[in-house]
């Protein structure tokens, strides 16, 4: 089955420096993943997606991220973080079933961006 | 457009009583999902629906029931609560070939507590 395992619980980071958030796949074909973002209190909103293409994908909020196969990763990456970004972030991968297809999330990882 | 409502935002149930989670779209989507979150375990996929009239289980579907008798409405049903289900609850929905290319639409939430 395709699952998503997000390694890090926790990250903290300062305010202006970078970040990266790990994240790793199971699946046999070519997947489709995603980043969203959970701030406190509030829904998911999506960062950014791949399903093909570049593997160097584009998001908002100055979020990127990297496809590597070999690796089966999608690691999150910003160059320099904001206190506004302190929340909890969720990788997901696109799973099909014979009734239709749905997200299987990670366990999210909670990112505090101290001054 | 008003995107993905969940009502009620807050709920404090006691143990043995019954509710229903309301969510409703109007993006006219056809898929629409229900997650449950709890602290440090992600979501975690509830009932699916592809359709009006047709309703699938998810990986935790124990305790729960769901109806699609409209595209719009996917009521989540609570018959006996207990403490487990004590978390946030998450309604989505998506085109079904947009699922791939941009993921869903979610809810704000509603936050359960079974005392």
């Amino acid at each position: 089955a395709q699952s998503v395992t997000q390694p890090d619980i926790h990250i903290t980071v300062s305010e202006g420096a970078s970040l990266e958030l790990r994240c790793n796949y199971s699946y046999g074909a070519t997947p489709y993943l995603f980043w969203y973002v959970q701030s406190p209190g509030q829904g998911l909103q999506l960062l950014l997606k791949y399903f093909s293409g570049d593997t160097l994908v584009q998001g908002i909020k100055g979020f990127e991220a990297e496809f590597k196969r070999s690796q089966s990763s999608f690691n999150l990456r910003k160059p320099s973080v904001h206190w506004s970004d302190a929340a909890e972030y969720f990788c997901a991968v696109g799973a099909h079933s014979n009734s239709g297809y749905a997200l299987n999330f990670g366990k999210g990882t909670s990112l505090l961006v101290t001054p | 457009n008003a995107g993905v409502t969940q009502t009620p935002k807050f709920r404090i149930l006691k143990i043995g009583q019954s509710m229903t989670l309301q969510c409703t779209q109007d993006m006219n989507h056809n898929y629409m999902y229900w997650y449950r979150q709890d602290p440090g375990m992600g979501l975690k996929l509830i009932y699916y629906s592809v359709g009006a009239g047709i309703t699938d289980k998810g990986e935790v579907p124990n305790g729960y029931n769901v109806s699609r008798s409209t595209t719009e409405d996917f009521p989540l049903r609570l018959e006996l609560a207990a403490p487990s289900q004590t978390s946030v609850y998450f309604c989505a929905s998506s085109y079904p070939e947009r699922v791939v290319t941009d993921g869903y639409t979610f809810g704000s939430g509603t936050r359960l507590t079974v005392v």
